[in-house]
């Protein structure tokens, strides 16, 4: 049972416009999100991070939303860039009694063009 | 921001051998670091939590006998996958956890990830 879900395996963008990468959990308990960015061949980098206790978090261009109600967060990057490109996952935390382990989406691959 | 380095980045070795793979951190102690495996175009799995001084813990379904987990120092754990097969053939990634870090931030630093083929 998937408890990450991202359900779009791409999406492609305009240089300039918004990225909008979408990410559904089923587990209520996990209680802080990150978004890592990934390239081929190379380990997650950390991106942004909200905890359960907000429901917005901004980093320059990008910008996290977490809607606990719904189990829905998104990751906002204006304006995107061609350097974006890559695939983005989202995961989840469950502190306590876990070991701090992350549960990861399958990732969605973001393609921003020039 | 903290640097997580794994050795080799890839190999290439016999169906039958066991190839030992280092995840070390470099500018902080890890008390907990986690082995992940990654397939084509798939999320992250994650395989085995590491903690140093005490044995692994594999998630369900991951063979402890065929992946030994070693954390023998804060800034060190070895993967090695024993008599390997061509289905172990994957990308494996590590990633370790900043002891410094509070709860709250952004904990967990990965690793370049190692391309295992086994032929």
């Amino acid at each position: 049972d998937q408890q990450v879900k991202q359900n779009s395996p791409s999406l492609s963008v305009q240089e300039g416009r918004i990225s909008i990468l979408n990410c559904d959990y089923t587990n209520s308990m996990f209680d802080y999100f990150l978004w890592y960015k990934k390239y081929p061949a190379e380990g997650p980098t950390f991106l942004i991070s909200i905890s359960s206790i907000k429901d917005k978090n901004e980093d320059g261009r990008f910008t996290v939303f977490l809607n606990k109600s719904a189990k829905h967060l998104s990751l906002h990057i204006v304006p995107s860039q061609p350097g974006d490109s890559a695939v983005y996952f989202c995961a989840a935390e469950l502190s306590s009694g876990s070991n701090y382990k992350l549960t990861f989406g399958k990732g969605t691959l973001l393609t921003v063009n020039p | 921001g903290a640097v997580v380095s794994q050795h080799p980045s890839w190999v290439i070795c016999k169906s039958g051998t066991s190839v030992k793979i280092e995840c070390r951190s470099l500018d902080f102690q890890a008390t907990t670091m986690f082995w992940y495996r990654q397939f084509p175009k798939q999320s992250l799995m994650l395989m085995a939590t590491s903690n140093e001084g005490s044995k692994a813990t594999y998630e369900q379904g991951v063979e402890k006998d065929k992946f030994l987990i070693n954390h023998a120092s804060l800034t060190l754990s070895t993967l090695t996958v024993t008599s390997a097969h061509p289905e172990d053939s994957s990308f494996y990634i590590c990633s370790a956890r900043d002891l410094r870090s509070p709860w709250g931030q952004e904990t967990q630093y990965f690793g370049p990830g190692t391309r295992l083929l086994v032929l």
